[in-house]
């Protein structure tokens, strides 16, 4: 079964840009959460979506945003960039949520960098 | 190289000897646990979890601990290896599905 896969892998964005990442959860999982990790602040949650809506959301300005897909799959957006969101963004999936929540599976993330 | 109770953000030990890795959780609500390893360039691989109505819990080579009145949770190596040199994050989840990540250990094992 092929693991958490994201794209792009590496990504160099300038100040004010917007990006769009990608993950495509295992086969069958139906929740995919974002996680942004920076040395200063480590895993820090961004949002969880589990069929299609955000189940979850952590403290992050409205400038990130994401969505999934019937299919699973899910992208997120990050508006205006500023340097300080240079960071390795990391999607995990499982295949249940809330009550029934099981371990997560993450993929390789995508290093972003602002200049 | 053991340590207990307190979350060290390094901890360091010899091949061969257990390893003890902490954490302090901070919602009470939290009723999903789990431990992950992360090694350089790659994203957290899950090591093994642990729900609130169990105290311990093991696996290959690892045990988890848990500890509800004082919101602690541990993890054991046993006879820990140079591959296990690592940076290992706690999470606790609750039960409307959030999770919240540790400081996480850098463990580092020496031959």
């Amino acid at each position: 079964k092929a693991g958490v896969t994201q794209t792009p892998r590496y990504l160099i964005k300038t100040r004010g840009q917007q990006v769009t990442l990608s993950c495509s959860p295992i086969s069958g999982h139906r929740s995919v959460s974002w996680y942004q990790q920076t040395p200063g602040q480590g895993l820090q949650f961004l949002f969880e979506y589990f069929s299609e809506t955000q189940r979850n959301k952590g403290n992050f300005p409205g400038r990130f945003s994401g969505r999934q897909f019937s299919n699973s799959r899910s992208e997120m957006n990050v508006s205006t960039l500023e340097l300080g969101d240079s960071a390795l963004y990391l999607c995990a999936s499982s295949l249940n949520s809330g009550t029934g929540a099981t371990e997560q599976y993450f993929g390789p993330g995508t290093r972003l960098t602002v200049t | 190289g053991e340590s207990v109770g307190l979350h060290l953000p390094t901890l360091s030990v010899q091949e061969g000897d257990n390893s003890i890795i902490n954490c302090a959780y901070s919602n009470s609500a939290s009723d999903y646990f789990i431990w992950y390893k992360q090694e350089s360039g790659k994203g957290p691989q899950f090591i093994i979890d642990i729900r609130s109505n169990m105290d311990k819990r093991q696996g290959q080579r690892v045990t988890v601990l848990l500890n509800k009145t004082v919101k602690h949770l541990s993890l054991q190596i046993a006879a820990t290896q140079p591959g296990d040199s690592a940076v290992y994050f706690c999470a606790e989840t609750t039960n409307a599905g959030k999770s919240t990540f540790g400081d996480g250990t850098t463990l580092t094992v020496k031959p």
